[in-house]
């Protein structure tokens, strides 16, 4: 249990569908994160929070959408995606963005799979 | 560009040492991170070396050489638990993590 969790664990869609995943963290953090996770490569940031602000956007495609309702919940919306796009989706903490260790707590990341 | 390498994969055997190294071309530095993933979890936070030198945890160690680009996770009387991918990242001038993709290391008895 690290204290950031992750709804649904796996979901399946289709290419026209709309879905979104959720993320809540119960650890008092500023900063949230979404992170993409693909077999055999380097985690990739996607969307920055912090104090609900969005901070980051590393060129994601509109497809994907971030919500930060306020600093404890995270969504990221996700509508007609292409199959590429199925990977693991990570969600994360910190207490802020540049703290002195300022580790990142994980959630265990939801499983995409887009037919 | 900034880039993050470390091996694919390593086995190694129970009760065994191994080290898994991490090299890095970064637009400047502001700590190293490693990062333990069991298959299907999340990655949990292993240790953070920002100044030269050994930082020892238990079984597990890290090690850093800012001047070398060079960093090292050394794991001791290894469990069969242990088994999992070993993420290690460097956070740049910016704060950004730079992440290399991860060690998967399988420890056979």
């Amino acid at each position: 249990e690290t204290g950031v969790t992750q709804t649904p664990r796996h979901l399946v869609m289709g290419m026209t569908n709309k879905k979104s995943l959720k993320c809540e963290q119960h650890l008092g953090h500023n900063a949230m994160y979404w992170y993409k996770q693909s077999a055999k490569k380097p985690l990739e940031l996607m969307f920055v929070y912090n104090f609900k602000e969005q901070t980051e956007n590393n060129s994601v495609p509109s497809r994907f959408s971030p919500e930060c309702p306020n600093s404890s919940h995270l969504f990221l919306h996700l509508h007609t995606l292409q199959p590429e796009d199925s990977a693991l989706y990570l969600c994360a903490s910190s207490q802020d963005l540049a703290g002195e260790v300022g580790e990142l707590f994980f959630g265990e990341g939801s499983r995409l799979t887009v037919l | 560009g900034q880039n993050i390498d470390q091996p694919t994969e390593m086995t190694a055997t129970e009760g065994a040492i191994v080290q898994i190294n991490c090299t890095y071309q970064t637009s400047g530095f502001n700590g190293l991170f490693w990062y333990q993933q069991h298959a299907g979890e999340a990655p949990t936070f292993l240790s953070y070396n920002v100044l030269d030198g050994l930082e020892e945890k238990g079984r597990f160690s890290s090690f850093l050489s800012r001047s070398k680009g060079y960093s090292y996770l050394l794991l001791k009387e290894l469990q069969m638990k242990d088994s999992a991918s070993y993420l290690c990242a460097v956070r740049d001038s910016n704060y950004q993590l730079i992440w290399g993709a991860g060690t998967k290391l399988i420890i056979k008895p």
